[in-house]
């Protein structure tokens, strides 16, 4: 199938802005989503971005999609400690019936 | 709390079993998806059903099956497990079947683990 990736791990200070990147494949992707997933707990969507927007931002959220060179960069302002968890960056299309096609995801640790 | 509920939480079986995972999606919804996350694999989506019927397909094993009922709740059926089988399995269910934004809401998971 069509690839997402993503670095694997993130730290940063507390205060300090988050950027986690991923890149993907499939041309046709429809919508990019970040979700949160935190120890033990499921998914929680944090914000999604339709493939004809450039930036979304959301709080303190911010989405940036290049789609040229097929990349999705989430910035989180102030990070702070409960922030720590990991973040999934994932897309869908058509092709796939709109099911989501994940990358493996970015552990953030937030230092105090 | 997303509104997806699933049970068991926890599984312990061993290699050659079967086993079947439930979930309930949210009120109103009419699709649930099941994914898979494993260590090696990560965040895999295996189907989709919609209001019963089949609707997208990804890395499911002829070994699983799955299937949605008339109250559309969704079972997870899981043959003849191996070792590799050992995972975390999310259910998600959305309002529609996709062609819009179509966000998915996930279940809290079912941790199996195949001795």
């Amino acid at each position: 199938g069509e690839d997402v990736e993503q670095s694997l791990f993130l730290s940063v200070r507390e205060g300090d802005s988050s950027v986690i990147n991923c890149t993907y494949t499939d041309s046709s992707s429809t919508y990019l989503y970040w979700y949160k997933q935190e120890p033990g707990a499921g998914l929680q969507l944090l914000t999604y971005i339709f493939s004809n927007m450039d930036m979304k931002q959301d709080q303190r959220l911010t989405v940036l999609l290049n789609k040229k060179d097929k990349h999705l960069s989430l910035r989180i302002a102030d990070t702070q400690t409960g922030d720590s968890a990991i973040y999934f960056c994932a897309e869908s299309s058509l092709g796939s019936g709109y099911a989501l096609n994940f990358g493996k995801g970015t552990s953030l640790l937030v230092t105090p | 709390d997303s509104g997806v509920t699933q049970t068991p939480k926890h599984l312990i079986t061993a290699t050659g079993q079967r086993v079947t995972l439930r979930c309930s999606p949210r009120s109103g919804d009419l699709s649930v998806y099941w994914y898979q996350q494993s260590l090696d694999q990560g965040l895999q989506f295996l189907i989709q059903y919609y209001n019963g019927e089949e609707r997208a397909k990804g890395n499911i094993l002829e070994r699983f099956s799955a299937q949605q009922f008339p109250d559309l709740h969704s079972e997870l059926n899981l043959s003849s497990l191996e070792l590799g089988d050992s995972a975390l399995y999310f259910c998600a269910s959305s309002v529609g079947q996709g062609g819009s934004y179509n966000e998915q809401f996930f279940g809290p998971g079912t941790r199996l683990t195949v001795l």
